[in-house]
């Protein structure tokens, strides 16, 4: 069945730091890949996105793209803040005979220190 | 504001006292589902709605129930509660239309079972 890996953590940055978390998937289908942010006492919030192959997701700095021939989405930023210490997930969704359905990897606690 | 909504936020209850949870959201969307979080597990799923009057199981569904007489509503029950569900709990919704399967968050409920 389809699978998300991603790095554990927590991971541990200085400000201005590069980040990077590493995510790999197994699928059937073509699947879209998402990353969502949790940030403490909150709810997951999507953080980007990528629907197809070579696509590449961004949004407040973050990057990731959509790698089919390593079947990976790994999530990057290029300088992080004390404001992006969270939980970061990492997840795909395809169709089912019934709808879709989303697979959830089991997150990166991310901490930067300023 | 479109937001999902879930309550209680927080509740503690005793072994096989029946409770429910409700989830509501507000963007008219088809798809709903409840996924509960634990510590290294990620998100997994518990059952899921395409539309009114049609739910399905997810990954972990025992011990649970579901019900979608109206769109915007998806209640959880736990019929008879035991420690082993004890958890963090989240509703999602998401609109079919797109075919790209982003989902929104409720802020979660976090569940006692003593």
């Amino acid at each position: 069945g389809d699978s998300v890996t991603q790095m554990e953590g927590p991971v541990t940055l200085s400000e201005e730091a590069f980040l990077t978390i590493n995510c790999t998937y197994t699928a059937t289908g073509y699947p879209s890949l998402f990353w969502y942010v949790q940030y403490p006492g909150e709810g997951l919030q999507l953080l980007l996105k990528a629907t197809k192959a070579d696509d590449k997701g961004s949004n407040k700095g973050f990057e990731a793209t959509y790698r089919k021939e390593t079947t990976s989405f790994h999530l990057e930023k290029g300088s992080v803040q004390v404001s992006d210490s969270a939980v970061y997930f990492c997840a795909l969704s395809d169709r089912t005979t019934g709808g879709f359905k989303t697979i959830f990897g089991a997150g990166t606690r991310l901490f930067v220190k300023a | 504001e479109a937001q999902v909504t879930q309550n209680p936020r927080y509740l503690i209850t005793v072994t096989g006292k029946k409770l429910t949870v409700t989830c509501s959201q507000n963007m008219n969307h088809e798809y709903m589902s409840w996924y509960r979080q634990d510590p290294g597990l990620g998100l997994r799923q518990i059952y899921y709605s395409m539309n009114v009057e049609v739910t399905d199981k997810g990954d972990v569904p025992e011990g649970y129930k579901v019900s979608r007489k109206e769109k915007r509503n998806f209640p959880l029950i736990l019929e008879s509660p035991s420690p082993n569900q004890t958890s963090l709990y989240f509703c999602a919704s998401s609109s079919t239309g797109t075919g790209e399967y982003e989902q929104y968050f409720g802020p979660g409920t976090r569940l006692t079972v003593t």
